[in-house]
């Protein structure tokens, strides 16, 4: 299995651009999470899902940011308009929930820079 | 809301010590992880442990849970420079609608110097 895919792997843009990374989970795999890393609040989770279904996006920091998985293989994390305190490295991992271990495969991340 | 915190969040070791970091949870848990994060990579699994007195132990290292604590220690022998990283914990909550989700720590900033 190839892991967890992440795409882009570096993304630059500008203030109020729409920006969206992409994930594709561990086939089998049945929970996928969006984690956001930053040196000042450590690694966040922003939500995440199973089964497809979005379970908790508590995480979610405001309006601008929006997530889907259409499908088992692939998640989106879109933020619209972004924004300079958006800059960070995003996380996708994911996980078979019932294996009586909730352990996670993180992918390579997306490091996101807004100018 | 859960917390999860970590101490030291820095740690600075001579090759050949030992040294333990500690992980302190704010809610009922059995089950713990702890992650390692090379500079610039991604977290990769080390330790899963899923009761009261786990004890889980790889090379140097070994990890513990004391659930009646909410406590589990990374315990690290005789560091050598390869294991120069940062380690995070990392608990479930307890299940709703049929998963669970991790809470971090904000990792243990650890290098070995020679």
């Amino acid at each position: 299995d190839a892991g967890v895919i992440q795409s882009p792997r570096h993304e630059v843009t500008e203030m109020g651009q729409e920006v969206t990374l992409r994930c594709k989970p561990i086939s089998g795999h049945n929970s996928l999470f969006w984690y956001r890393q930053t040196m000042m609040r450590g690694l966040e989770l922003l939500i995440y899902f199973n089964n497809n279904v979005p379970i908790d996006d508590s995480g979610m920091p405001e309006d601008r940011f929006s997530a889907k998985m259409p499908n088992a293989s692939f998640s989106t994390l879109k933020i619209q308009p972004s924004e300079p305190r958006d800059s960070a490295v995003y996380f996708c991992a994911s996980s078979f929930w019932g294996s009586g271990a909730n352990v996670l495969t993180f992918g390579a991340g997306s490091r996101l820079t807004v100018l | 809301e859960l917390k999860v915190e970590q101490n030291p969040l820095f740690l600075s070791m001579q090759e050949g010590k030992n040294y333990t970091i500690y992980c302190n949870y704010s809610t009922t848990s059995d089950r713990l992880y702890w992650y390692r994060q090379d500079p610039g990579k991604s977290l990769e699994s080390l330790f899963v442990l899923l009761s009261n007195g786990a004890v889980k132990q790889e090379g140097r290292l070994m990890a513990s849970l004391d659930t009646k604590a909410r406590l589990s220690t990374l315990h690290i022998t005789a560091a050598v420079h390869d294991l120069s990283a940062t380690y995070f914990c990392a608990v479930d909550i307890p299940p709703q609608g049929g998963s669970e989700k991790l809470v971090f720590g904000k990792g243990t900033k650890l290098t070995v110097n020679p």
